[in-house]
């Protein structure tokens, strides 16, 4: 399997500008989340969908940032607008088993947003 | 609230020698799971090693090792034999069973001395 595919890489924006971020989770996994990673803050839980329903949203920062998965196979994470605080490295992950298996996170490589 | 804690923000050994990486976490649950997770350079998190809680006996795989002591809520993970692709943050991670939220520790970036 390929893992989880995230995309864009690296993407530097301005102050104002609508962000869509991409991820594509392993094939046949239930789970996806939507992590940030800042030197500050450290990993933090955005949001979580199970069967592509969004289960828990209550980590996404603001109104500015929304998140969906129309299919199992693509999620997207969009900020609208795009302000500097908002610059991290974003990671997509997906999971087979939770809860009571304790299910080991696939992470994508992470898409480093800068917004200028 | 759930707790992990990694107290040593950066840590260096020589190539071959032998290290270890310190977490706490603090947990009223009694079913629960443990992770240690790698991010090299390159960023992808991946998972070195898992522990459940409700066993004794802890987890190996390879080189990596871990020091289980539930009573002290000690999680510690040990790298025999260190090679130069061992070099990346490290990350502890805690799940209760039962739930998707994992807590995740701040990192401690291990270097690796040629």
């Amino acid at each position: 399997d390929a893992g989880v595919i995230q995309s864009p890489r690296h993407e530097v924006t301005e102050m104002g500008q609508e962000v869509t971020l991409r991820c594509k989770p392993i094939s046949g996994h239930n789970s996806l989340f939507w992590y940030r990673q800042t030197m500050m803050r450290g990993l933090e839980l955005l949001i979580y969908f199970n069967n592509n329903v969004p289960i828990d949203d209550s980590g996404m920062p603001e109104d500015r940032f929304s998140a969906k998965m129309p299919n199992a196979s693509f999620s997207t994470l969009k900020i609208q607008p795009s302000e500097p605080r908002d610059s991290a490295v974003y990671f997509c992950a997906s999971s087979l088993r939770l809860g009571r298996t304790g299910g080991e996170l696939f992470f994508g490589e992470g898409s480093r947003l800068t917004v200028l | 609230a759930q707790t992990v804690t990694q107290s040593q923000p950066e840590m260096s050994v020589q190539e071959a020698e032998t290290v270890t990486l310190s977490c706490t976490y603090d947990t009223s649950e009694s079913d629960y799971y443990l992770f240690w997770y790698k991010q090299p350079p390159s960023r992808q998190m991946i998972l070195v090693i898992r522990q459940e809680a409700y066993k004794q006996q802890n987890a190996t795989e390879n080189r990596f090792s871990v020091n289980f002591q539930k009573a002290a809520k000690s999680f510690s993970l040990k790298i025999s034999d260190s090679q130069l692709g061992d070099a990346a943050m490290y990350f502890c991670a805690y799940a209760a069973s039962g739930t998707y939220k994992y807590i995740f520790g701040t990192g401690t970036r291990l270097k690796v001395l040629a």
